[in-house]
């Protein structure tokens, strides 16, 4: 079926420490991959991005890995943060539409001053 | 431009009753979403729209109806509200000219009792 696993499910780390997110999906059709940040209380919003066509996306302490031959992409902070604390999503595509986004269940992420 | 907006913000329902979510965006966007976000589940969408006209099943569709009145708006149904109802309903839209982004609404908190 079509599905979205992301791990770890909880996240600690101490200011100034990088922090990895995992995620793998079901279906190899997919090409798209965004992530989604909720801070308490709000709207989740988009972070990153990136497309099957590329490998790795940077964007200042954010990057994105996409591995299209195992199914999973995963999502790396770097010297973080404590406004990096948030539960993060990661999501694809199904079906080969852009219109059906399925989220990962969500990673919370502590940073520790 | 206030992007998503969806009514109400809060509702709280007696097991049996009916009621409609309503959403609209002004960003001109083909692509709408209904997601609910439950803890530790993430995001699962319930139906999708690709355009005006046409609407898809997703995740979790059974107890939901929708309606896409127009390019605008996009409305959720629950025709006979269970407790299982509960959660937090986001109206979402999206468009390849916005780069596939997908733009939340702040949210629904729909209780039903």
């Amino acid at each position: 079926g079509e599905n979205v696993e992301q791990h770890p499910s909880t996240l600690s780390v101490q200011e100034g420490d990088s922090a990895v997110i995992k995620c793998t999906y079901s279906d190899s059709a997919s090409n798209y991959f965004p992530w989604y940040k909720q801070e308490l209380g709000k709207r989740p919003q988009l972070i990153i991005d990136i497309r099957s066509n590329v490998g790795e996306k940077k964007d200042q302490r954010i990057a994105v890995t996409l591995n299209k031959t195992a199914k999973h992409f995963s999502l790396h902070i770097t010297e973080t943060q404590p406004e990096d604390s948030a539960v993060y999503f990661c999501a694809a595509n199904f079906e080969t539409s852009y219109d059906k986004v399925i989220f990962g269940p969500g990673t919370s992420l502590s940073v520790i001053p | 431009n206030a992007g998503v907006t969806q009514t109400p913000k809060f509702q709280v329902l007696k097991t049996g009753q009916s009621m409609t979510l309503q959403c609209a965006q002004d960003m001109n966007h083909n692509s709408m979403y209904w997601y609910r976000q439950d803890p530790g589940m993430g995001l699962r969408l319930i139906y999708y729209s690709a355009s005006e006209g046409t609407t898809d099943k997703g995740e979790v569709p059974n107890g939901y109806n929708v309606s896409r009145l127009n390019k605008r708006e996009f409305s959720l149904r629950l025709e006979s509200a269970a407790p299982s109802q509960t959660s937090v309903y986001f109206c979402a839209s999206s468009d390849s000219s916005s780069g596939n982004t997908i733009y939340f609404g702040e949210g629904s908190w729909l209780t039903v009792v």
